[in-house]
């Protein structure tokens, strides 16, 4: 079985610029989330789906985040304008469910550089 | 509010030692899950484990092990017989209910094993 789908796996870019990552979850999974890691705060949980709904944007640091999931399979977590304390490792998960003991099971990861 | 400790930042060991990596959580909520996740040199998160509070028997899969004490709020993790591939981070991650079972990480342990 396919797991989660991230893209691109690198992306180096100057300040200023649109960034979009992009995610295809596990089929069948009805929850999708994006999630930081940096070495400073470690991973952090940016926002979650469940039925391509936002559910929960509270991680999210500022405006200049957003994030999109117009059908099952597909998600974006955009930055605009890019700032150099944007880079990080962006991640991608996805979880039947988040009530019955599921596990989130994660994409290998974005990293992302901002000059 | 909940959260995971993990106090060892970084342990090295040469191979066929066995090593135990700790992780202790704080919650209020009587139902809660447990989760340990491997990230290897080349960044993918891997789960690996998931426990519920109300099942406290230890698990033992090949080489892992964890054991799981409510008494002392501990999900501590082993790997006997380390071998080069195990050097990775790991992660301890909890979820709750009164967080939307939103995972909260540990800081991960960096695990370094020298053949």
């Amino acid at each position: 079985d396919a797991g989660v789908i991230q893209s691109p796996r690198h992306e180096v870019t100057e300040m200023g610029q649109e960034v979009t990552l992009r995610c295809k979850p596990i089929s069948g999974h009805d929850y999708l989330f994006w999630y930081r890691q940096t070495m400073m705060r470690g991973l952090e949980l940016l926002i979650y789906f469940n039925n391509n709904v936002p559910i929960d944007d509270s991680g999210m640091p500022e405006d200049r985040f957003s994030a999109k999931m117009p059908n099952a399979s597909f998600s974006t977590l955009k930055i605009q304008p890019s700032e150099p304390r944007d880079s990080a490792v962006y991640f991608c998960a996805s979880s039947r469910s988040v009530d019955s003991n599921q596990p989130q099971h994660f994409g290998d990861g974005t990293r992302l550089s901002i000059l | 509010a909940q959260k995971v400790t993990q106090a060892q930042t970084e342990i090295s060991v040469v191979e066929k030692e066995d090593v135990t990596l700790d992780c202790v959580y704080e919650t209020r909520d009587t139902t809660y899950y447990l989760f340990w996740y491997k990230q290897p040199p080349s960044g993918e998160l891997v789960f690996l484990i998931r426990r519920n509070s109300f099942d406290e028997q230890n698990e033992i899969s090949g080489r892992y092990s964890w054991n799981f004490q409510k008494s002392t709020s501990s999900f501590n993790f082993t790997i006997t017989a380390s071998q080069v591939v195990d050097s990775a981070v790991y992660f301890c991650a909890l979820s709750v209910v009164s967080n939307d079972y939103k995972l909260s990480f540990g800081a991960g342990t960096t695990v370094t094993v020298r053949a």
